[in-house]
């Protein structure tokens, strides 16, 4: 069975930072692109970052490049994403994804003071 | 970027009919794109991928047609399980985009 499951969400001040994880299990891992994508409330999906296989490339959305960074360790079958300098249109719902077929259920960043 | 416009943004419909959901990209994404499903609390659910092929375990009659920038998502025969969200999105190149989506209730 896959699994995604992401940790790490929470409450932050704005200019905070956090650091999200998602343990994978059930597919080929390493042999897949991964993906942060997020969601507010029950709107639109906005696509954040992607990172290759062997995480040697990395892609991200304007609006998010040069504070976030996503990053993987595939011997532990996990993906991060490293969030800085933390705004309050960062909240969201943030869900781990593997190529485009695995979606995890998501975590909860919440920017306010 | 490329832009994925999605209409309509809503839609109702009764059990049994057929019911056309569309995408425009802003330029030619070839056949890149994916169409996913999502019901409220729970992750989208990928539904057709690369334009017209459909997911494993996703019920016939959901189909894809579409190549450059116009593509469709159709359901042959709408089921009241199909209420939900559904979201085109384009994986031609980054940034990847979604459409803004379209809600869909039954009649």
């Amino acid at each position: 069975e896959v699994q995604l499951v992401e940790s790490g969400g929470g409450l932050v001040q704005p200019g905070g930072s956090l650091r999200l994880s998602c343990a994978a299990s059930g597919f080929p891992f390493s042999g897949y692109y991964m993906h942060w994508v997020r969601q507010v409330s029950e709107k639109g999906l906005v696509w954040v970052s992607r990172i290759d296989p062997d995480g040697s490339t990395t892609a991200y959305a304007d609006s998010v490049k040069g504070r976030f960074t996503i990053s993987r360790d595939n011997a532990k079958n996990t993906v991060y994403l490293q969030m800085n300098n933390l705004r309050a249109d960062d909240t969201a719902v943030y869900h781990c994804v593997g190529g485009r077929d695995y979606w995890g259920q998501g975590t909860l960043v919440t920017v306010s003071s | 970027d490329i832009q994925m416009t999605q209409s309509p943004s809503s839609l109702s419909a009764s059990v049994g009919d057929k019911v056309t959901i569309t995408c425009r990209a802003s330029q030619s994404i070839v056949a890149y794109v994916n169409w996913y499903q999502q019901k409220p609390g729970t992750p989208p659910k990928l539904l057709i991928h690369s334009a017209a092929s459909l997911q494993s375990g996703v019920p016939s009659r959901f189909s894809g047609s579409g190549s450059g920038t116009d593509f469709t998502l159709t359901i042959s025969s709408l089921q009241p399980e199909d209420v939900a969200t559904y979201y085109c999105q384009q994986s031609y190149s980054t940034p990847i985009t979604f459409g803004q989506g379209t809600r869909l209730e039954i009649k």
